[in-house]
């Protein structure tokens, strides 16, 4: 039962465009959202979080949108550059009494070129 | 470097033997998650330390895995007769509270012969 999901294996986006990631949860019982990124032999790096009660967050290039009547949380990379191609994780926190142990999806495949 | 560090980076044994991973926390975490993660998936939970209390395990956490955080510092995760489908990356990550984002390490590449 994937309560996470990244429909997207992968995504190639020209370098200064505009990258877009996308994850679809099930339960709504989450409250709480990230942003992991992956290169190869190394472990996830935290990129952007947003809580329940927003429904935008942003950080530079970064901005992360949730959706929560679609259960649908979003990341927009822009301007994309080449040092952005990696695996793109999102994960959830469930709330009431979860230790915060973090849900992820299946990872999206970004790759930029220049 | 004050990041979260595991050790050893790759491990490489027979199935049937036992195998201990070590992690060491950001030193001012109180929280620390082991997870694992398989090719073409994301990370999975395996279990929850909070200080030296392990407050929540998976069910993917056999009979023959065991976590100890003894004074609530460094962690180990222990895998007993090692089987073929305990081939993974094992993944360990602290954090100062439960919305605080957690910091991983690099993570420990177990490969069963």
């Amino acid at each position: 039962d994937q309560q996470v999901k990244q429909n997207s294996p992968s995504l190639s986006v020209q370098e200064g465009r505009i990258s877009i990631l996308n994850c679809d949860y099930t339960n709504s019982m989450f409250d709480y959202f990230l942003w992991y990124k992956k290169y190869p032999a190394e472990g996830p790096t935290f990129l952007i979080s947003i809580s329940s009660i927003k429904d935008k967050n942003e950080d530079g290039r970064f901005t992360v949108f949730l959706n929560k009547s679609a259960k649908h949380l979003s990341l927009h990379i822009v301007p994309s550059q080449p040092g952005d191609s990696a695996v793109y994780f999102c994960a959830v926190i469930a709330g009431g009494t979860s230790y915060g142990k973090l849900t992820f999806g299946q990872g999206t495949i970004l790759t930029v070129h220049p | 470097d004050t990041g979260v560090s595991q050790d050893p980076r790759h491990k490489i044994t027979k199935r049937g033997q036992n195998v201990t991973f070590r992690c060491d926390p950001i030193s001012e975490h109180n929280r620390l998650y082991w997870y694992r993660q398989t090719l073409g998936q994301g990370p999975e939970f395996l279990t929850y330390f909070q200080n030296e209390a392990q407050l929540e395990k998976s069910r993917l956490l056999s009979d023959r895995f065991s976590a100890e955080r003894p004074k609530g510092s460094f962690s180990t995760l222990e895998i007993q007769r090692t089987e073929q489908g305990d081939s993974a990356m094992y993944l360990c990550a602290s954090s100062g509270s439960r919305v605080q984002p957690q910091h991983f390490g690099d993570g420990t590449r177990l490969s069963i012969l």
